[in-house]
């Protein structure tokens, strides 16, 4: 099972383009790379996904170099609403759960 | 269609009670995960169900804690005996299927279960 290496917590202020990074050396041919959004109070919610390469959608991009051993999660502009916990998963081929380390804890400061 | 629902949202038991958690699956999800988190941490993982089938259970504790999802109805945690360590936030996520695709999981709201 890959483990996740991801910094604890983050400050940034509105407006600014945020990048979170995280180091999976570990992972295998056949893992995904997931990202997952944690507000108080609530359940997860997926963010986005990728192989390699880049992948983008309307929330976020997703930065994953050749080795794959790491990625950058890149979350443009944010406001104040972004403030939350982004998770960092790598997900194993079959039948097995998703694995949740700690998290990183990104503040948006006015 | 609606995401995953829990319920209750808060639950309140004494010690020695049982506690009943339920998680009703997105329509067509027949995978179901529980997950327990403790304030400031992040989200541990107890057990993986399939209609009827216990896949993997390796996070949930040996005593007083047991899950199922029947053919109807939705799945429940259940925890006998409660003890103020068991006080977290528990979450519920489903999906169509695992390891494919790599379909995403979608979480519901969490029971957040507190004993005195």
């Amino acid at each position: 099972l890959a483990k996740t290496t991801q910094p604890i917590s983050m400050d940034s202020y509105e407006g600014q383009e945020v990048n979170i990074t995280c180091s999976h050396n570990n992972i295998a041919t056949n893992d995904y790379i997931t990202w997952y959004q944690q507000f108080p109070s609530q359940g997860p919610r997926f963010i986005i996904q990728g192989y390699k390469t880049k992948v983008t959608n309307e929330v976020a991009s997703l930065f994953i170099p050749a080795d794959r051993k790491s990625s950058t999660l890149s979350l443009p502009r944010v406001s104040l609403s972004d403030t939350a916990v982004y998770y960092c998963l790598v997900e194993d081929s079959g039948n097995t759960p998703l694995v949740f380390g700690k998290g990183t804890r990104l503040s948006v400061i006015a | 269609n609606a995401g995953v629902m829990q319920n209750p949202r808060h639950l309140v038991r004494r010690r020695g009670q049982e506690a009943r958690l339920r998680c009703s699956p997105m329509k067509g999800h027949s995978h179901v995960y529980w997950y327990r988190q403790l304030p400031e941490e992040g989200l541990k993982f107890m057990v993986y169900l399939q209609k009827e089938n216990i896949i993997d259970e390796s996070g949930m504790p040996k005593e007083r804690f047991s899950a199922e999802f029947p053919k109807e109805g939705p799945s429940i945690l259940r925890i006998q005996q409660v003890v103020r360590g068991d006080s977290a936030a528990y979450f519920c996520a489903s999906s169509p299927r695992t390891g494919v695709d790599n379909t995403e999981a979608f979480f519901g709201q969490g029971t957040r279960l507190t004993v005195v």
